[in-house]
């Protein structure tokens, strides 16, 4: 299996445009993670899906982000509009049923 | 509130000798605990984890210490390695809770040196 695949794997833009990442988990995993990693805060969970269905939204830092997971296969983390303090790297993990989660090689985000 | 805490943010270890990586946290209740290892531009990978009804679980070179009443965890990585020169992470989570819901503390930058 290709693992965890993210897109963009870097992504610069400027203040107030909207941002999409994207995520492609393992196949046959039911469980999907978007986590943000910063120097201030580390590493946090923002939300998680299971079978598609949001379950936790509760790291998500604003109305500013929202997450979609339209099928098994596919989920996308938009910002709009994006700020300077959004700037981090964006990790996107799968995982199956109880067992441990597997991280995509995340996206570096800059806004400018 | 960092409920997971890892107060080194670096440790430099000698090729050959132990490293060890500690972890504290300050709820109760949770109750499973892992270890992440990260390189540059890569994901977290999953290392070595464990149950709070033990105290100990090993796998090869890597053993993971759980101190309950302390609320601390170690591990230890013998003998060290060149490439076990990473970032390490420490998560901890609640059967309680949402299944996957983790805490992470904000790793230790580890470096085996020759």
């Amino acid at each position: 299996d290709a693992g965890v695949i993210q897109s963009p794997r870097h992504e610069v833009t400027e203040m107030g445009q909207e941002v999409t990442l994207r995520c492609k988990p393992i196949s046959g995993h039911d469980y999907l993670f978007w986590y943000r990693q910063t120097m201030m805060r580390g590493l946090e969970l923002l939300i998680y899906f299971n079978n598609n269905v949001p379950i936790d939204d509760s790291g998500m830092p604003e109305d500013r982000f929202s997450a979609k997971m339209p099928n098994a296969s596919f989920s996308t983390l938009k910002i709009q509009p994006s700020e300077p303090r959004d700037s981090a790297v964006y990790f996107c993990a799968s995982g199956q049923g109880e067992e441990t989660q597997y991280f995509g090689p995340g996206t570096r985000l800059l806004v400018l | 509130d960092q409920q997971v805490k890892q107060n080194s943010p670096s440790l430099s270890v000698q090729e050959g000798r132990i490293s060890i990586l500690n972890c504290d946290y300050t709820n109760s209740m949770f109750d499973y605990f892992l270890w992440y290892k990260k390189y540059p531009a890569e994901g977290p990978t999953f290392l070595i984890s464990i149950s709070s009804i033990k105290d100990k679980n090993e796998d090869g070179r890597f053993t993971v210490f759980l101190n309950k009443s302390a609320k601390h965890l170690s591990l230890h990585i013998v003998p060290s390695q060149p490439g076990d020169s990473a970032v390490y992470f420490c998560a901890a989570g609640m059967t309680t809770d949402s299944w996957g819901k983790l805490q992470f503390g904000a790793g230790t930058q580890v470096v085996v040196t020759p």
